[in-house]
């Protein structure tokens, strides 16, 4: 199992610019989450799916978009980059039954500069 | 709304000290979680408890859920224990989100 599986690892935008952070999971998780980690800052929940086709806005969505087309793949997409979504972004999923849930997988994290 | 507070936010110690970071919260919740962050790395579970202690290797993860209060401890601390160590919260529902600390900077020096 590669777990959750995040691309690119690094990346440098100019602002305005736009581009897609992909994430994948091969466990068959039902809840996958994007966050963003501001440095002195806990991490911030973007966007989070409950399934395929549902897709539900966290704390900071501003400037950015999601979809979850299949249970495997959540990418997140940046419109018009600024530099203030300069972060370093994690993906994470989890399988979540009514109240429990069975824990929760996080990729290796996309550092991101908007210049 | 549920606040996470983690104490100490920087913490280094000798090799072989005994390690304790404290995590609070506000509200009731269903589990709370402690993760690894390593330099330039990514994020790792470590533990997930609602209620006593877990233990694994070195690492021994307690909780009192009346004083919504848990604490993380190293024993025989080595320097590749070195991390943030980060606190985080989940209270059920059909969100399922986690509300995260700031984390725990441990630096173990040989």
């Amino acid at each position: 199992n590669a777990g959750v599986t995040q691309t690119p690892k690094f990346r440098i935008l100019k602002i305005g610019q736009s581009m897609t952070l992909q994430c994948a999971q091969d466990m068959n998780h039902n809840y996958m989450y994007w966050y963003r980690q501001d440095p002195g800052m806990g991490l911030k929940l973007i966007y989070y799916s409950v399934g395929a086709g549902i897709t539900d806005k966290g704390e900071v969505p501003n400037g950015y978009n999601v979809s979850r087309s299949t249970t495997e793949d959540f990418p997140l997409r940046l419109e018009l980059a600024a530099p203030s979504q300069t972060s370093v972004y994690f993906c994470a999923s989890s399988f979540t039954t009514g109240l429990r849930t069975n824990g929760y997988t996080f990729g290796s994290g996309t550092r991101l500069t908007v210049v | 709304k549920n606040e996470v507070e983690q104490s100490p936010q920087n913490l280094t110690a000798q090799e072989g000290e005994f390690i304790t970071i404290n995590c609070s919260y506000s509200v009731g919740i269903s589990a709370l979680h402690w993760l690894q962050q390593h330099p330039g790395g990514g994020i790792v579970s470590l533990f997930m408890l609602s209620s006593g202690k877990k233990k694994h290797g070195r690492l021994i993860a307690t909780i009192n859920i009346q004083e919504k209060h848990s604490s993380l401890h190293i024993t025989a601390s080595h320097p590749r224990d070195s991390a943030v160590y980060i606190c985080a919260v989940s209270y059920g529902g059909s969100q399922g989100n986690l509300i995260f600390g700031k984390g725990t900077k441990l630096s173990v020096k040989p």
